[in-house]
C-alpha cells in the first residue's frame, strides 16, 4: 500500500503479557517516528529512527518500552510486562528526510492496546 | 515540561464562519512547523507546515501565521464547514533533527 501500514489494528492483553507492535512505514522514507496517544491526552513522542542513526529512545517511558527497525524499514514496539496504564493508541509515523518535501510525517491509522 | 501548548481544549464555531486554533512553543531551536487534523479512530492527517523562514503559508482554506518573537502560531480556517470537526495538533521541531513535538490538541466543532 501507499501508506504507513500498522499491525494489528486492535488488541486486547492482560496485564503482566508482552505485546508487540508493528509499523510498515512508506516504501523509501529513511525517518519513522513511534507516538501513542492515551484517552484524552495529546500526542506522546516515543522513539525516532533516521537513517542509519542511533535511534532518539527520549521519549520511552519505561524500560519495559523498546523498539527496533530492522534493515532500515519494518519497525517492531515491544511492550514487556504491560500494565493498564499502557492503554493506548500507538501511532508510528514515517517521513522522506531532506528535500523540499520531506519534512511531513505521514502517519498510520494506529494499533489500539487494551491491557485488562 | 511541554514545548508545545495549545491552550485551549475545545472551540465551537458556527459553519461559515472563521476558526482559529492557537499554538505556542518555547524551544527557540524549534524552526518547522506542522498542523495535523484527527478523526475518532484514525490516524492524523497532514495538513499544512510552515518553517522558519516565513510568517503565512495559505493553502486553500488553509493559513497558518508564525511569529517568532511571540513563539506562537496559529491555524485560520475559512469559511469552516461541519467537515472540519476534529481535534487538530500542532507539531514543532528543529531541522537538525526532525524530531516533532506535538502539542495536546484542540478539538473544534463546527456547528452547522
Amino acid at each position: 500500500g501507499a501508506g504507513v501500514s500498522q499491525s494489528p489494528s486492535n488488541k486486547v492483553t492482560e496485564k503482566g503479557k508482552d505485546v508487540e507492535l508493528r509499523c510498515d512505514p512508506i516504501s523509501g522514507h529513511t525517518a519513522l517516528y513511534w507516538y501513542r496517544q492515551s484517552l484524552g491526552q495529546g500526542l506522546e513522542f516515543l522513539i525516532y529512527f533516521q537513517g542509519n542513526s542511533a535511534p532518539d529512545k527520549s521519549g520511552l517511558p519505561s524500560d519495559r518500552f523498546s523498539a527496533e527497525r530492522t534493515g532500515g524499514s519494518v519497525s517492531t514496539l515491544t511492550i514487556q510486562r504491560t500494565q493498564q496504564e499502557d492503554s493506548a493508541v500507538y501511532l508510528c509515523a514515517s517521513s522522506l528526510m531532506g528535500g523540499n518535501s520531506g519534512n511531513t510525517i505521514y502517519f498510520g491509522e494506529g494499533s489500539w492496546l487494551t491491557v485488562v | 515540561d511541554q514545548q508545545v501548548k495549545q491552550n485551549s481544549p475545545s472551540l465551537s464555531v458556527q459553519e461559515g464562519r472563521i476558526s482559529i486554533l492557537n499554538c505556542d512553543y518555547t524551544n527557540s531551536m524549534f524552526d518547522y512547523f506542522l498542523w495535523y487534523k484527527k478523526y475518532p479512530a484514525e490516524g492524523p492527517t497532514f495538513l499544512i507546515s510552515i518553517s522558519s523562514i516565513k510568517d503565512k503559508n495559505e493553502d486553500g482554506r488553509f493559513t497558518v501565521f508564525l511569529n517568532k518573537s511571540a513563539k506562537h502560531l496559529s491555524l485560520h480556517i475559512v469559511p469552516s464547514q461541519p467537515g472540519d470537526s476534529a481535534v487538530y495538533f500542532c507539531a514543532a521541531s528543529d531541522s537538525g533533527t526532525y524530531k516533532y513535538i506535538f502539542g495536546t490538541g484542540t478539538r473544534l466543532k463546527v456547528l452547522a
